[in-house]
């Protein structure tokens, strides 16, 4: 079965510093990874994906994430955090039991951004 | 990029009523669109799998006659909360996945649902 961790329900960081949001991931297959992200009372943005082409995703906003196999992991990063950042951020894992079309969701991470 | 616009974003309504949402592709055909729900401070949980032209596929647990979909085209998918209660108000979410290629699921803004 497939599932999500992302270790950290808060992470709090001043503006201008780097951001790390650690996500690992359980599947028994070759996994289609994404990080979304949700702003209040809104849908959610696709910030990148992994399909098992470069283990370094780049996405928008200045976000990446690094596929580690032996670690299963495909943590968040960003160089400098802006205000704007501010968001929750989801792990996600696609199951390929129902066509790679299933997201299985982590529980989430806060980030805040302080001045 | 691809948009998908889900209405109304809020609804306020009284017990007993029923709310329909919509969900639509705007630049791109979604044959499966997905219906989640969350909770306050919680994460996303999957209801149904809307499949264009014939059934939906539910979720365990989650109530086929309470929540109806009907997904008719292929850009528009409907939820109806039929006879709503308070314990149904929630924050809605659809998505859609563009039916050309490996595309990533595309989600609206959320529908707000408060029953009074």
């Amino acid at each position: 079965a497939q599932s999500v961790t992302q270790l950290d329900s808060h992470v709090s960081v001043s503006e201008g510093t780097p951001v790390l949001l650690r996500c690992n991931y359980s599947s028994s297959y070759s996994p289609s990874l994404f990080w979304y992200v949700q702003h209040p009372n809104k849908g959610l943005q696709l910030l990148l994906k992994y399909t098992s082409a470069a283990t370094l995703v780049k996405g928008i906003n200045g976000f990446e994430a690094e596929f580690k196999k032996s670690e299963t992991s495909f943590h968040l990063t960003k160089p400098s955090a802006h205000m704007s950042d501010a968001a929750e951020y989801f792990c996600v894992v696609s199951d390929p039991s129902g066509g790679y079309n299933k997201l299985i969701f982590g529980a989430g991470t806060r980030l805040a951004v302080h001045p | 990029g691809a948009v998908v616009s889900q209405h109304p974003s809020w609804v306020i309504c009284k017990s007993g009523t029923s709310v329909k949402i919509e969900c639509r592709s705007l630049d791109f055909q979604a044959t499966t669109m997905f219906w989640y729900r969350q909770f306050p401070k919680q994460s996303l949980m999957l209801m149904a799998t809307s499949n264009e032209g014939s059934k939906a596929t539910y979720e365990q647990g989650v109530e086929k006659d309470k929540f109806l979909i009907n997904h008719a085209s292929l850009t528009l998918s409907t939820l109806t909360v039929t006879s709503a209660h308070p314990e149904d108000s929630s924050f809605y979410i659809c998505s859609a996945k563009d039916r050309v290629g490996d595309q990533p699921q595309h989600f609206g803004d959320g529908t707000r649902l408060s029953i009074l």
